[in-house]
């Protein structure tokens, strides 16, 4: 199946400064790749998403980028403020098999400083 | 604004009694998932539906869990008996397959279930 693996687990930066998380996939079919923000006391919130056919997909601040031939896809924040704070976790799915479940990396934990 | 809803947000019980917690989906999803988060595993998936026919419970223990989605609007997770090591926030997340909205699901707020 598939395996998400997620660097770094833990991230601090200061308040303007960009915050970059990676992920890499194992099954070379993925062809979904979700961002979650896990906010304190609350689910898993859906922030941005890419799929296979793009390289990158920017919203705001927030931005992914998509390297299938290296499998591997990151997470981009600019300009980052406080309330970014939180656990983001990405994820990889595979369309057509008829499971559509994700695959979940293991979560960052960042924190910006004020 | 559609959401998931669940219920209870937090439940704390005795180890040997039946726990049941309640998920409603959006209204017009027809895939929810259950996962479970803890400090050790991260997210786990437990079992998840389609229309109302569940499709993979393989990361759900069999001898104590269950999963049910009685109709289109309720989908409940059950464990009986529970167990301390089953502490954790137990999520519920709907989506809908089919369209381009395809594999985006969208979390409920949790249970966090503590048994002692």
């Amino acid at each position: 199946g598939e395996n998400v693996e997620q660097h770094p687990s833990t991230l601090s930066v200061q308040e303007g400064d960009s915050a970059v998380i990676k992920c890499t996939y194992s099954d070379s079919a993925s062809n979904y790749f979700p961002w979650y923000k896990q906010e304190l006391g609350k689910g898993p919130q859906l922030i941005i998403d890419i799929r296979s056919n793009v390289g990158e997909k920017k919203d705001q601040r927030i931005a992914v980028t998509l390297n299938k031939t290296a499998k591997h896809f990151s997470l981009h924040i600019t300009e980052t403020q406080p309330e970014d704070s939180a656990v983001y976790f990405c994820a990889a799915s595979i369309r057509g098999r008829g499971a559509n479940n994700l695959f979940f990396g293991t979560g960052t934990r960042l924190t910006v400083i004020p | 604004d559609a959401r998931v809803t669940q219920t209870p947000r937090h439940k704390v019980t005795e180890m040997g009694q039946e726990v049941t917690m309640r998920c409603q989906p959006i209204l017009g999803h027809n895939t929810v998932f259950w996962y479970r988060q803890t400090m050790m595993q991260g997210l786990e998936l437990l079992a998840y539906f389609r229309n109302r026919a569940p499709l993979d419970d393989s990361g759900m223990p069999k001898d104590r869990f269950s999963a049910e989605m009685p109709d289109a609007t309720l989908a409940t997770l059950k464990i009986q008996p529970s167990e301390p090591r089953d502490s954790a926030v137990y999520f519920c997340a709907s989506g809908l397959v089919g369209t381009s909205l395809l594999d985006t699901q969208y979390f409920g707020p949790g249970t966090r279930l503590t048994v002692l």
